[in-house]
């Protein structure tokens, strides 16, 4: 049971455009979500996170929202550069049923054209 | 301030035999999760350690085991290796296991390859 999809695979923009990355959730348990980021043989590098009591978070040039009736979340990246070529996992925690323990989206891999 | 560390960062075991991976959290963060990540299943949770505790348990075989020690540093130990465990074993601190504004900080990861 996939509780936390992120349905598009791969994803390309060109630099200075806006990337959209999407995630879908099933759990209405979940309480927090995150954004990592990850290159290849590295640890998920973390972006930014959300608690379900907020609709948006914003950090320089990651911006995160959610919406808790469609059970969906995005992250916005603007401007959108070379480096942030890498692959986007969506993150999903509810601390009532299952602590800290953290539920993973397939990724996204987002390449970011010069 | 250092980052999440993992040692080894590479192994090559052969089936049935067993492993340590170590993990050393971030300075002052007493909670440690451990993750698998293989190309098929993703990343998937294997347990959690605060106050060296196992506090979460992901839905893995008996096999797979962790510990945690005073100083927050933890093990995870893997014995009669199967080939399914080639995998990428990523660790992840936090300040505590859960509150209002948390995130876990992950290590680079040790690679394991089982032959």
């Amino acid at each position: 049971d996939q509780q936390v999809k992120q349905n598009s695979p791969s994803l390309s923009v060109q630099e200075g455009r806006i990337s959209i990355l999407n995630c879908d959730y099933t759990n209405s348990m979940f309480d927090y979500f995150l954004w990592y980021k990850k290159y290849p043989a590295e640890g998920p590098t973390f972006l930014i996170s959300i608690s379900s009591i907020k609709d948006k978070n914003e950090d320089g040039r990651f911006t995160v929202f959610l919406n808790k009736s469609a059970k969906h979340l995005s992250l916005h990246i603007v401007p959108s550069q070379p480096g942030d070529s890498a692959v986007y996992f969506c993150a999903a925690s509810a601390e009532e049923t299952s602590g800290s323990r953290l539920t993973f989206g397939e990724g996204t891999q987002l390449t970011v054209n010069p | 301030k250092a980052g999440v560390t993992q040692t080894p960062r590479y192994l090559i075991k052969t089936r049935g035999q067993q492993v340590t991976l170590s993990c050393s959290p971030i300075s002052g963060h007493r909670s440690v999760s451990w993750y698998q990540q293989t190309p098929g299943q993703g990343l998937q949770f294997l347990f959690e350690y605060f106050s060296e505790t196992q506090r979460n348990k992901g839905n893995f075989p008996g096999r797979f085991s962790g510990r945690q020690f005073s100083n927050s540093r933890s093990e995870m130990n893997v014995s009669t290796l199967e080939l399914g465990d080639s995998a990428l074993y990523l660790c992840a601190s936090s300040f505590y296991p859960r509150g209002p504004s948390y995130e876990q900080y992950f290590g680079p990861g040790t690679r394991l390859t089982v032959t």
